[in-house]
């Protein structure tokens, strides 16, 4: 099993729909939670970035985390082309040893919001 | 903030060569940088950890001899593919951790290398 789920997908909706991306993950360790995104042939851009269990809103972006199942979401409202990309989920042990924090990946959603 | 610059962007190069990738952080210093490389319609593939002034972790599998990695300043690291072969082809992304709270990992742009 790996340490971290994520449908490929793709998803593709309608433009102004709301979109909800998943991960699951299995080590009770993680503590921190990241949402990326990644156009084709680019960097990953940090979207979201959480600690605890809850929600957490920037924009139409809302990020929410669930512990006790270990299970993280992203939702999108109002969704735009321009949204069209992949989205990675990462996490983090916390307290890993000195300054190096390894990013554990999720496999990356590939979404397509038509006009 | 927290914009992580790469050169080149993309780099053709003849079997046997070798090349130079830069990573900088251009308005915050990175005591750690990362680098992944990403096949097509796959999730970055951590390859190395790069650490300023001292010696670069590589994860399993992958060869220090073959990508090099120099940390020589709090704002930039080298990652160089030596004698490339066209297995070698791949998207080479970096990233810099910004020391902080929650220590986030900024990413450039990545580079394109091609083997022929």
């Amino acid at each position: 099993q790996k340490e971290v789920e994520q449908d490929p997908g793709p998803l593709s909706v309608p433009e102004g729909a709301i979109v909800s991306l998943n991960c699951t993950y299995s080590n009770s360790a993680f503590q921190y939670f990241m949402w990326y995104r990644q156009y084709s042939r680019k960097g990953p851009e940090l979207l979201m970035y959480t600690y605890s269990s809850g929600n957490k809103e920037d924009g139409r972006f809302t990020a929410q985390v669930d512990k006790s199942s270990k299970y993280i979401s992203l939702f999108i409202r109002d969704s735009q082309p321009s949204d069209s990309a992949t989205y990675l989920c990462a996490m983090i042990t916390r307290g890993a040893a000195g300054n190096n924090r390894k990013l554990i990946w999720g496999l990356g959603t590939s979404l397509a919001v038509n006009p | 903030g927290a914009v992580v610059s790469q050169h080149p962007s993309w780099v053709i190069c003849k079997s046997g060569t070798s090349v130079k990738i830069e990573c900088r952080s251009l308005d915050f210093q990175a005591t750690t940088m990362f680098w992944y490389r990403q096949f097509p319609k796959q999730s970055l593939m951590l390859m190395a950890t790069s650490n300023e002034g001292s010696k670069a972790t590589y994860e399993q599998g992958v060869e220090k001899d073959k990508f090099l990695i120099n940390h020589a300043s709090l704002t930039l690291s080298t990652l160089t593919v030596t004698s490339a072969h066209p297995e070698d082809s791949s998207f080479y992304i970096c990233s810099a951790q910004r020391t902080g709270p929650y220590n986030e990992q900024f990413f450039g742009p990545g580079t394109r290398l091609t083997v022929l």
